[in-house]
Parts: structure tokens; C-alpha cells; sequence
């Protein structure tokens, strides 16, 4: 299968700071990328379809200018909560996958677990 | 929509067979089965494609019955190591690029010894 890392795994911040969520596609190209948010013991919700070279798409819900994307590359697509504030706080996911053949699916990164005091 | 999973819970007996199920109310292209431990990323068990298959991947298999929109993943002779939660994610359609799914709420599985 596809592997997909994310990084930081965990991070903490203060309320009022930005904090930007890296996810990578390791051995495969994706042009699109899926960010997720998922609260204890919740299904996984879907933010945006992250899309390389052009805007990001947004559920309805999300604040666009609250969580920016940016997928510059193939390989490598960015979330940054910006002014975050406690209520931000949740295991945010990313996930792709090989474009293209029916039989391949999302693979989803380790998720980052963000903290905000 | 999101489909809807039953049960919402189950606890096991190691060695017991377990049965999890996803239905959808849209008709759909694909199920994905997945299992998510506790502060894990969801881990992919298997995918689904219309046309009734049956898969099988170790002592965990699943169906898909593509008229009833409605998928079952089988869990025979469980294992402590099954324990997690299941979800379901469906897909409306092959959009040939990105495989947007949506995920069932998860089906939280313990399995005692």
C-alpha cells in the first residue's frame, strides 16, 4: 500500500497562534489530498479536498480562512489553523491515494492531535 | 448522507465471530472497510467494488450487496488484536482521480480474553 506521513504528530498551542500540518505522499504522486478532523470517539469528518495547483475545496461548515490549504505539490499538501482557539483542538487526518485504478483506496496519514490552551 | 453502521458497539469473547454492518440510503460504487486503534490513524482492511463481491483478508472478510447498498464485514475467531473501531467509507461514484469517501460513525469492537 501507499504511505502518507504527517507531521507534527502532536503539537500544543497557544490560543491565538497559528500552527500549520504537514502531509506528504512518500512513494506515490496525489494530486488530491483529504483533510479530516475527528473529535474522541467520532466519526471522521471531512474538511476539504485538497487539490494540487488550484484552491482547495471546502465543506460546508468549514471556514475557509480559518483552515488554509495549500497543495504546491504533487507530493505534499499543507493545513494551517490559523488564530486557533481551544475549541480547535482535535486529531486532524490527512489522506490520498493512488489516482486512477478502481481497486486502490485512501490511505490516510498518522493524524496530528492538536492541543490548543 | 453518511451510511449508517450497525451495531454501534460490541464486546467479544476471543475466538468469537463478530458481524458489522454499513448501509447506505444513495447507491454506491465501492465500500472501504478500515480500523482505527485508539490515537491511530485508520488502518485500510479492504475495498469493495459493485458487483457483489466477497473479499477475504486473513480471518476478516466482507460482502457487498450492491442492490440492498448495504455491506457486512465478517470477523471469525477474533483476536485481542481486532479490538478498535470499524468504519465504513463509501463511494458514490469512480471519479477516477480522487476517491472521496464518506465514513460511517464506527463500530467500537472489544475483544476480551
Amino acid at each position: 500500500g501507499a504511505v502518507v506521513s504527517q507531521h507534527p504528530s502532536r503539537v500544543i498551542c497557544k490560543s491565538g497562534t497559528s500552527v500549520k500540518i504537514e502531509c506528504r505522499s512518500l512513494d506515490f504522486q496525489a494530486t488530491t489530498m483529504f483533510w479530516y478532523r475527528q473529535f474522541p470517539k467520532k466519526s471522521l469528518m471531512l474538511m476539504a479536498t485538497s487539490n494540487e495547483g488550484s484552491k482547495a475545496t471546502y465543506e460546508q461548515g468549514v471556514e475557509k480562512d480559518k483552515f488554509l490549504i495549500n497543495h504546491a505539490s504533487l507530493t505534499l499538501s499543507t493545513l494551517t489553523v490559523t488564530s486557533a482557539h481551544p475549541e480547535d483542538s482535535s486529531f486532524y487526518i490527512c489522506s490520498a491515494g493512488i489516482p486512477g485504478r478502481p481497486q486502490e483506496t485512501q490511505y490516510f496519514g498518522p493524524g496530528t492531535r492538536l492541543l490548543v490552551l | 448522507q453518511q451510511p449508517v453502521q450497525s451495531p454501534q458497539a460490541v464486546i467479544l469473547r476471543e475466538g468469537e465471530d463478530a458481524v458489522i454492518n454499513c448501509s447506505s440510503s444513495k447507491a454506491l460504487y465501492s465500500v472501504h472497510w478500515y480500523r482505527q486503534k485508539h490515537g491511530e490513524a485508520p488502518v485500510f482492511l479492504m475495498i469493495l467494488l459493485k458487483g457483489g463481491e466477497q473479499k477475504g483478508h486473513e480471518k476478516i472478510s466482507a460482502s457487498f450487496n450492491e442492490k440492498k447498498q448495504q455491506s457486512s464485514l465478517y470477523l471469525t475467531a477474533s483476536q485481542l488484536s481486532y479490538s478498535g473501531t470499524y468504519f465504513c467509507g463509501t463511494e458514490a461514484f469512480f471519479s477516477g482521480s480522487a476517491r472521496q469517501l464518506t465514513f460511517g460513525s464506527g463500530t467500537q469492537l472489544t475483544v476480551l480474553p
